[in-house]
């Protein structure tokens, strides 16, 4: 099946450092990638959607400097979190959809962000 | 805009069926989801109804109703791995006519001896 792989899955760094997270789908193209947040008990929450070769999407509320989304290839999407606070700390979850079809996301391991 | 509703907490027996239920409101419904996740993992896919009816993979089953924007899990013979939260997603359409995924916010699943 369809697979995802994010990197890293975990990161501890001091306030203030930018944090980069990878988003690979490693049999498929995506022209869509998704990227997520998700706070302990809590559900998903779209931040933004990744196109390639175009600028992302981001939901209401969330801040595009703060946020930086690459999409440089079919297969590539990351996320720079710039300048991370403690408040930015949270479990960051990429998915991607196959470009072909009506075929659901397929998500990526995940990344603990924790910021001291 | 999407919004989901599915029960917060189910606790079943370990052998038994649960049903899990999700109902949406969407603009532009494309198909309703379902993804499994484990405390401190990601969500895993179990299974997509874009059409009306059940799809059964295994143990689990999913059914949807376009007509009644309803759809349900159900899992069978159920095994004590099984005990993890279970979200529904609906995949519509925003107010800027792209596709969108929302999820709902869980339903945090306890099987027991």
């Amino acid at each position: 099946g369809a697979v995802v792989s994010q990197h890293p899955s975990w990161v501890i760094c001091k306030s203030g450092t930018s944090v980069k997270i990878e988003c690979r789908s490693l049999d498929f193209q995506a022209t869509t990638m998704f990227w997520y947040r998700q706070f302990p008990k809590q559900s998903l929450m779209l931040m933004a959607t990744s196109n390639e070769g175009s600028k992302a999407t981001y939901e209401q509320g969330v801040e595009k400097d703060k946020f930086l989304i690459n999409h440089a290839s079919l297969t590539l999407s990351t996320l720079t979190v710039t300048s991370a606070h403690p408040e930015d700390s949270s479990f960051y979850i990429c998915s991607a959809k196959d470009t072909w079809g009506n075929q659901p996301q397929h998500f990526g391991d995940g990344t603990r962000l924790s910021i001291l | 805009g999407q919004s989901l509703e599915q029960p917060s907490e189910v606790t079943a027996v370990e052998g038994a069926i649960v049903q899990i239920n999700c109902t949406y409101q969407t603009s532009g419904f494309y198909g309703l989801s379902w993804y499994q996740q484990h405390d401190g993992g990601a969500p895993t896919f179990l299974s997509y109804n874009a059409l009306d009816g059940l799809e059964e993979t295994g143990r689990f089953s999913s059914f949807l109703s376009r007509s009644d924007s309803y759809g349900y899990l159900l899992l069978q013979e159920l095994q004590m791995k099984d005990s993890a939260s279970y979200f529904c997603a609906v995949r519509g359409r925003n107010s800027g006519g792209y596709q969108k995924v929302t999820f709902g916010t869980g339903t945090k699943l306890q099987v027991i001896p």
